[in-house]
């Protein structure tokens, strides 16, 4: 069984850039949710998705957006990056409405300069 | 909106001890409670959870406690041992599947031999 696998590993970038994140789900798992943690925090939600919609959001701007596909990974994207952004983002996949344990990814940790 | 505190933020403990982490949360509809350790250089990893309908569990030297009334719930480690040594999280799931996690800010477990 493979986990959660989140590319690229390490990223940075400059303010104003784009950037995209990805992020394949485990086998089996069809709900996969975004987290930032910055460094000595929790993780905050961003947004889950399910069924490749969006299906709840954190208090987190517009310009943090997503996609899931079809095989249920993942994309997070934030344009216009602010030097805040810089932290380590993590993706958890889950089975829907079920209170089953979301097994997280190692993270991609984003620099914005 | 929903929160999660959690205390204490450090706590050291000699090996065979026990540790006790708290925390309470604000939203009364929550009904899931997990707690992740995590590493250094990894994503958290689900060490035991929690339902509303449940006062406590126990995995072999794991606890968790929850008050519903009081809205707190407390993770206890007995026997500590060194590799118990990490950041531990709390979080409370805010929507009705479970999958949307408000974290507390962790704490720092470190156990010496």
């Amino acid at each position: 069984e493979t986990g959660v696998t989140q590319s690229p590993t390490h990223l940075i970038k400059t303010r104003g850039q784009q950037v995209t994140l990805r992020c394949s789900s485990q086998s089996g798992h069809n709900t996969v949710s975004w987290y930032q943690q910055a460094l000595g925090q929790g993780p905050q939600f961003i947004f889950q998705y399910y069924r490749e919609e969006e299906n709840g959001r954190g208090n987190f701007p517009p310009r943090f957006s997503g996609l899931q596909f079809p095989n249920y990974s993942s994309e997070l994207n934030v344009n216009a990056l602010e030097l805040d952004d810089s932290a380590l983002y993590l993706c958890a996949s889950s089975v829907w409405d079920s209170y089953n344990e979301q097994f997280f990814g190692p993270g991609t940790r984003l620099t914005v300069l | 909106g929903e929160n999660v505190e959690q205390h204490p933020s450090t706590l050291s403990v000699q090996e065979g001890d026990s540790a006790v982490i708290k925390c309470t949360y604000s939203d009364s509809a929550s009904n899931y409670f997990p707690w992740y350790k995590q590493e250094l250089g990894k994503g958290p990893q689900l060490i035991i959870d929690i339902r509303s309908n449940v006062g406590e569990k126990k995995d072999q030297r794991i606890a968790v406690t929850l008050n519903k009334t009081a809205k707190h719930f407390s993770l206890h480690i007995t026997e500590t041992q060194p590799e118990d040594s990490a950041v531990y999280f709390c979080a409370a799931a805010f929507d009705q599947a479970g999958t949307a996690l408000i974290f507390g800010k962790g704490t720092t477990l470190s156990v010496s031999s």
